[in-house]
């Protein structure tokens, strides 16, 4: 089955500075990448996803970009505020019929 | 749409005691999700049901836990008996399987502590 390897397990940055988590993936089969941002005491909640069929993916301080040929995507986020820190996830999926295989999370905090 | 709804979300009980954690999926979903978080093993899939079946349940810890989802808009995760083990965040998440994207919409959560 899949298996989705998450790095780094926590990540400090300063407020303005970039953020970059990264991803690998096992199954060639995959063709979903969501990323999830949970704060604290709060639900998993999807912030940005791509699919196989792109490289990359902006949502306005936030970008995804994918390698299918190493099997790894990463997101990126430029000018961190706090607000931002909170716990990330990346997932994979290598259907619409399976359910997503999470990483174990990313904890970043953004210091003001 | 008020989307995934969990309850409660509190629970303590006492070791031994039974526990049930309710969940009603988003509208039309055909997917249900069962997670267990906890600081040291992360988002754990406890189990799913496509169409109200369960599809895979090798995520269940032990014949302690057991889940049921008797229609399309609720389903249930019991534990009995509890153990203070299986203090966690338990998170119920419902999607809209066979699409291109699997978004899955989580739940509140339901934090439970045996004591």
């Amino acid at each position: 089955g899949e298996n989705v390897e998450q790095h780094p397990s926590t990540l400090s940055v300063q407020e303005g500075d970039s953020a970059v988590i990264k991803c690998t993936y096992s199954d060639s089969a995959s063709n979903y990448f969501p990323w999830y941002k949970q704060e604290l005491g709060k639900r998993p909640q999807l912030i940005i996803d791509i699919r196989s069929n792109v490289g990359e993916k902006k949502d306005q301080r936030i970008a995804v970009t994918l390698n299918k040929t190493a099997k790894h995507f990463s997101l990126h986020i430029t000018e961190t505020q706090p607000e931002d820190s909170a716990v990330y996830f990346c997932a994979a999926s290598p259907s619409g019929n399976t359910p997503l295989v999470f990483g174990k999370g990313t904890r970043l905090s953004v210091i003001a | 749409d008020a989307g995934v709804i969990q309850s409660p979300r509190h629970e303590v009980t006492e070791m031994g005691q039974e526990v049930t954690l309710r969940c009603k999926p988003i509208s039309g979903h055909n997917s249900l999700f069962w997670y267990r978080q906890t600081m040291m093993r992360g988002l754990e899939l406890l189990i799913y049901f496509n169409n109200n079946v369960p599809i895979d349940d090798s995520g269940m810890p032990e014949d302690r836990f057991s889940a049921k989802m008797p229609n399309a808009s609720f389903s249930t995760l019991k534990i009995q008996p509890s153990e203070p083990r299986d203090s966690a965040v338990y998170f119920c998440a419902s999607s809209l399987s066979g699409t291109a994207k699997n978004i899955q919409y989580f739940g509140a959560g339901t934090r439970l502590s045996v004591l």
